[in-house]
């Protein structure tokens, strides 16, 4: 049982946009930041959105994160047959005083 | 560009101790934090702790009693050991370097690119 809620799955269609969820509580995404996580089939995960909303040099703009209370989200635009993953959910838990992922959100272009 | 690499025993015996070395080049193990995290098979990514490059440390509450970390500066590497595994510790093991701004503001990257152990007799 992750601390983390995510969707298990999630797809779209070549183009589209989709969204995944991510909930939380008040000691993680309510009082810290999150990021979010891309894991492409047998490698290892890569970072693609930091401090809620911010993307690493390299990580084209379709990804796209947002927080709001005790909830964040990762949107991908623009949805194309490249972006099928596994993705993941993190943030600090202040009363575990370590790190938490959501227990992923695999990603299918149909 | 800092990258980084696991090493270590890709079977343990059960109850026996699980011992990885992550090994950063392309960059200092200075002022950054490092982590581990680890992925059964199929399943999902569980942070197992991190060390910083004064020893100082953090761990999984779930993992605490098995788990300890140090970091050895002069050889650029920081090395992970979990006691009394069980086949529950079968996953990939990764390391990654932790940018930390502010207590609660932090993120992994770089990743290693991890490493299978098999806990099995």
């Amino acid at each position: 049982q992750s601390v983390l809620t995510q969707p298990p799955s999630a797809s779209g269609t070549p183009g589209q946009r989709v969204t995944i969820s991510c909930s939380g509580s008040s000691s993680n995404i309510g009082g810290n930041t999150v990021n979010w996580y891309q894991q492409l089939p047998g490698t290892a995960p890569k970072l693609l959105i930091y401090s809620n909303n911010q993307r690493p040099s390299g990580v084209p703009d379709q990804f796209s994160g947002s927080k709001s209370g005790t909830s964040a989200s990762l949107a991908i635009s623009g949805l194309q047959s490249e972006d099928e993953a596994d993705y993941y959910c993190a943030a600090w838990d202040d009363s575990l005083n370590g790190w938490v992922f959501g227990g992923g959100t695999k990603l299918t272009v149909l | 560009q800092v990258q980084l690499q696991e090493s270590g025993p890709g079977l343990v015996k059960p109850l026996e101790t699980l011992s990885l070395t992550c090994t950063v080049s392309g960059g200092t193990i200075d002022t950054y934090y490092w982590s581990w995290i680890r992925q059964p098979p199929g399943k999902g990514l569980e942070w197992i702790g991190n060390i910083y490059n004064s020893g100082n440390t953090n761990y999984n509450p779930s993992l605490k009693s098995r788990v300890s970390m140090s970091v050895d500066t002069s050889k650029n590497h920081f090395s992970l050991k979990l006691t009394s595994v069980t086949a529950a510790d079968t996953a990939v093991y990764y390391c990654a370097r932790e940018t930390i701004l502010v207590r609660g503001v932090g993120w992994f990257d770089p990743w290693g690119q991890g490493t299978l152990v098999t806990v099995s007799s």
